[in-house]
């Protein structure tokens, strides 16, 4: 079954500098990565996803790249704020099979003032 | 409306108790899930419900006994549980029975304490 790992662990970023995750799958059929933003206390939410049709997607401050061949998919915040503070799961689901979500550890990622 | 709705938000049971945790979405989503989720550990997949079917199941004690009354509600019966059972329970929905066409939507969750 698909298998994602997910780093680092943890990330501190003193706020207005960039923030990078990455996370690798294992199984080549995947072909659907979100990313979901988890503050303490708060549900999982959506906030980016990628389907394996295409390379790059942005939304605002938020840019996700996914690289097939090397089975790997990343996370980039610009301009980080305060409120950007959270658990960061990745994901990677595949279309075929059971249709399952496979999440990531999750990233720590806090930003500093 | 945009929201799953989860109840109750926290719950204390003994081992011998029965209890239930409820689940509710008003946005015509056709597939349902329960996640278990442990302190600083991603949401684990229990079950989905998709057209108010069971779809899925992780090989979950029994134990723990999900309901698909309507297309709108989840329920999870909870019997005989151990102290390691203590988690974040989590609800979600999608619009269709694929996570690939229709992302997550979880709701708030409800924090399950086993004495």
């Amino acid at each position: 079954g698909e298998n994602v790992e997910q780093h680092p662990s943890t990330l501190s970023v003193q706020e207005g500098d960039s923030a990078v995750i990455k996370c690798t799958y294992s199984d080549s059929a995947s072909n659907y990565f979100p990313w979901y933003k988890q503050e303490l206390g708060k549900r999982p939410q959506l906030i980016i996803d990628i389907r394996s049709n295409v390379g790059e997607k942005k939304d605002q401050r938020i840019a996700v790249t996914l690289n097939k061949t090397a089975k790997h998919f990343s996370l980039h915040i610009t301009e980080t704020q305060p409120e950007d503070s959270a658990v960061y799961f990745c994901a990677a689901c595949s279309l075929g099979g059971a249709q399952k979500l496979v999440f990531g550890q999750g990233t720590r990622l806090t930003i500093n003032p | 409306d945009t929201e799953v709705t989860q109840t109750p938000k926290h719950l204390v049971m003994g081992m011998t108790n029965k209890k239930s945790l409820k689940c509710e979405q008003h946005m015509g989503h056709r597939a349902m899930y329960w996640y278990k989720q442990k302190a600083k550990k991603p949401p684990e997949l229990m079950f989905v419900y998709s057209y108010e079917k069971l779809s899925i199941n992780e090989s979950v004690p029994s134990r723990f006994s999900p309901e698909c009354p309507n297309s709108s509600l989840l329920n999870l019966h909870l019997h005989a549980l151990q102290p390691e059972d203590s988690a974040l329970y989590l609800c979600a929905s999608s619009q269709e029975g694929t996570v690939y066409n229709s992302p997550l939507h979880f709701g708030n969750g409800t924090r399950l304490t086993v004495t």
